[in-house]
């Protein structure tokens, strides 16, 4: 099973740049997260998809970031213009939807390393 | 809110001991509980969960957890640490099947020869 493929890897941009970053899930998993994870912290939550629909996107800066999932498949994770603090790790994670999704395994990908000068 | 916590930043322990990694966590409602693990320039791999049945759940690499209501603890533990268990290992916590999973800050696990 191929996993939860992200690119790219690395991006360094400056100040008030933008910068995209995609995603494409596992096959068949509906659910579709993308993390912020900023070094020395654990990952934060920044929005969650239900096939193409936004289920949760509370911690989402909505001034500066955006994401889609148009087909409910790949989804793309756009910041603009960054700030400083956005360095970070944005990390994609996948789960099957179903009956008792609570419990289902969220898999990762590699995440794409931002660098914000 | 929920919350989980994650006290120790770093956890250093001789190949071939036992390892604890502890984690707290604080949910309304019957938590669902999970640990992943971090290795360097990769992505979070899932190790094991707790959703109800037995207190003690086993998974990958030789890894266990128990899970203790009264404490509202989720420990990490392995009976023989191996040199290459080194890496970052991150508690999580969902509040029933709903809601979002929310993550500790990460310990990093160093094993020494």
């Amino acid at each position: 099973e191929a996993g939860v493929a992200q690119s790219p890897r690395y991006k360094i941009i400056e100040k008030r740049q933008s910068v995209a970053f995609w995603c494409n899930p596992i096959s068949g998993h509906a659910t579709l997260y993308w993390y912020q994870q900023i070094l020395g912290q654990g990952p934060k939550l920044l929005i969650q998809f239900q096939n193409n629909g936004v289920v949760d996107d509370s911690q989402l800066p909505k001034d500066r970031f955006s994401a889609e999932r148009l087909k409910g498949v790949d989804s793309t994770l756009k910041i603009q213009p960054a700030k400083l603090e956005d360095s970070a790790v944005y990390l994609c994670a996948s789960s099957l939807l179903g009956q008792g999704s609570g419990a289902n395994v969220l898999t990762f990908g590699a995440g794409s390393r931002l660098t914000v000068l | 809110a929920q919350s989980v916590a994650q006290p120790e930043d770093q956890v250093n322990v001789a190949e071939g001991n036992p390892l604890t990694v502890k984690c707290t966590y604080s949910v309304s409602g019957n938590p669902y509980l999970f640990w992943y693990v971090q290795y360097p320039n990769r992505g979070l791999q899932f190790l094991l969960k707790y959703i109800t049945g037995d207190n003690l759940v086993k998974g990958s690499y030789g890894f266990e957890a128990e899970f203790n209501k009264s404490q509202t603890s989720f420990h990490l533990k392995k009976p023989s640490a191996l040199v290459s268990d080194s890496a970052l290992y991150f508690c999580a916590v969902r509040g029933g099947s709903q809601g979002n999973l929310i993550f500790g800050k990460g310990t990093k696990l160093s094993v020494k020869p």
